[in-house]
């Protein structure tokens, strides 16, 4: 799997767009960007993925560079209980498999009041 | 659907006791997989299994067993506990959204404490 780079730590204020920067230069043409989020105690939470195209839900938005070594999650209207750890992961694959899903030390999101 | 689902929430166990943590999914999930996580580490697989019946090792195995005799249902065992098994463990089961990618679903987690 292509290895990501997230910054350790982001503030946003409550009600602002929270933007979420990964970089992935390494990423295969059939690999996937994943997001997920960790809120505190709490299991992993899927929120979006996408191959290349921009991708939106009712949850966040997907923006993926035209060379697909950067994306960016938006979340766009951040509240108090957007306040998370936040993984990107590339893979083939939703995590299948004898390796699963590689989580790393993801971007810790504190949404400020 | 109650979607992943994780008993106990917390145990505390002593050094050489067994128990076995629950996991079950009512989404008619294939793939199923236990994570560990570490304070301020990412996830780690221990085992997972791609349907009834079949069972495989991942990153971290030693030390848990695991089986599959139901679609629903993937319960982890701990022999023998370490406290070096302390950690929060995590179930996951795989499955597609409509018409996209498979993801993973997790449950709520159990915490537990070797002393």
């Amino acid at each position: 799997d292509a290895k990501t780079t997230q910054p350790p730590s982001m503030d946003c204020a409550e009600g602002r767009a929270a933007n979420l920067p990964c970089n992935h230069s390494t990423i295969s043409g059939n690999e996937y960007v994943y997001w997920y989020r960790q809120i505190h105690s709490q299991g992993p939470q899927y929120i979006i993925h996408g191959l290349k195209n921009n991708e939106t839900n009712e949850m966040a938005s997907l923006i993926i560079t035209e060379d697909r070594k950067s994306s960016t999650l938006i979340l766009p209207h951040a509240t108090l209980r957007d306040t998370a750890v936040y993984y990107c992961i590339v893979r083939v694959a939703a995590g299948g498999g004898a390796d699963g899903l590689t989580f790393g030390k993801g971007t810790h999101l504190i949404i400020q009041p | 659907n109650a979607g992943v689902t994780q008993t106990p929430k917390f145990q505390v166990l002593k050094t050489g006791q067994s128990m076995t943590l629950q996991c079950a999914q009512d989404m008619n999930h294939e793939y199923m997989s236990w994570y560990r996580q570490d304070p301020g580490m990412g996830l780690r697989l221990i085992h997972y299994s791609v349907g009834a019946g079949i069972t495989d090792q991942g990153e971290v195995p030693n030390g848990y067993n695991v089986s599959r005799s139901t679609t629903e249902d993937f319960p982890l065992r701990l022999l023998s506990a370490a406290p070096s098994q302390t950690s929060v463990y995590f179930c996951a089961s795989m499955g597609r959204l409509a018409g996209s990618q498979e993801t993973q679903y997790f449950g709520p987690g159990t915490r537990l404490l070797v002393l």
